[in-house]
């Protein structure tokens, strides 16, 4: 079974301050993907990282793969209320996807 | 559809009732899965479709779980003689590729189940 873990678990901050959010695994997945998930909705697709070492940005979302491919960071500058949500990370292997048990995030104006 | 269709988005059933939740994937998406997620947790794996290919029903936590897809579209998933830890909100999801690692996942909202 390969699991992942992230921490951590909850995150409470006010708005305009750092955060880093991490995902890990004794497992190598082929890629890794960042999900993010507001109450009452399905996960929606953040990032997909393939290469060991790739760094992604989206606006203010930074997103790091592993050199090894097991593990990944997720980075948001100047925190947002709108932010705020359930952050998943999910690695692929073998068509299939294996989520954590997320990062719940909460960002105060 | 824009989107992957759940229905319904609440079901409310008695312990000992069997249960039926629907799924509508994205047009043309051959990969199909279903989720379990409890309260504010991730995602339990419980069923894969792809294609025309055999499931994998590796996640599946007990024979009274059981999904079927019909014409490579729209999936059911059916929860037989329900317990109260069943209670969750089950999560479909498609893709288009058939493996994970090259197409994300597309995820409906839902069908939250509670049993009394």
């Amino acid at each position: 079974t390969q699991l992942l873990e992230q921490s951590p678990q909850f995150l409470s901050i006010q708005e305009g301050e750092n955060l880093t959010v991490y995902c890990n695994s004794s497992s190598v997945f082929s890629s890794l993907q960042w999900y993010r998930q507001e109450p009452g909705e399905g996960p929606v697709l953040l990032v997909t990282v393939v290469t060991g070492g790739e760094v992604k940005k989206l606006k203010r979302l930074t997103f790091q793969f592993g050199d090894a491919r097991k593990d990944s960071s997720l980075h948001i500058t100047a925190a947002q209320p709108g932010d705020t949500g359930l952050y998943l990370c999910a690695g692929a292997n073998a068509g299939k996807s294996t989520f954590g048990d997320g990062t719940t995030l909460t960002v105060k104006p | 559809g824009a989107g992957v269709s759940q229905s319904p988005s609440n079901k409310v059933t008695e312990k000992g009732k069997d249960v039926e939740l629907r799924c509508d994937p994205i047009s043309g998406h051959t990969a199909l899965y279903w989720y379990r997620q409890s309260l504010g947790q991730g995602l339990e794996f419980l069923i894969y479709f792809q294609g025309n290919s055999a499931p994998d029903k590796s996640g599946l936590p007990s024979d009274r779980f059981s999904a079927e897809r019909t014409g490579g579209s729209v999936s059911t998933l059916t929860i037989q003689r329900t317990q109260q830890e069943d209670s969750a909100v089950y999560l479909c999801a498609s893709s288009l590729a058939r493996r994970a690692e090259n197409s994300p996942l597309h995820f409906g909202n839902g069908t939250r189940l509670t049993v009394t």
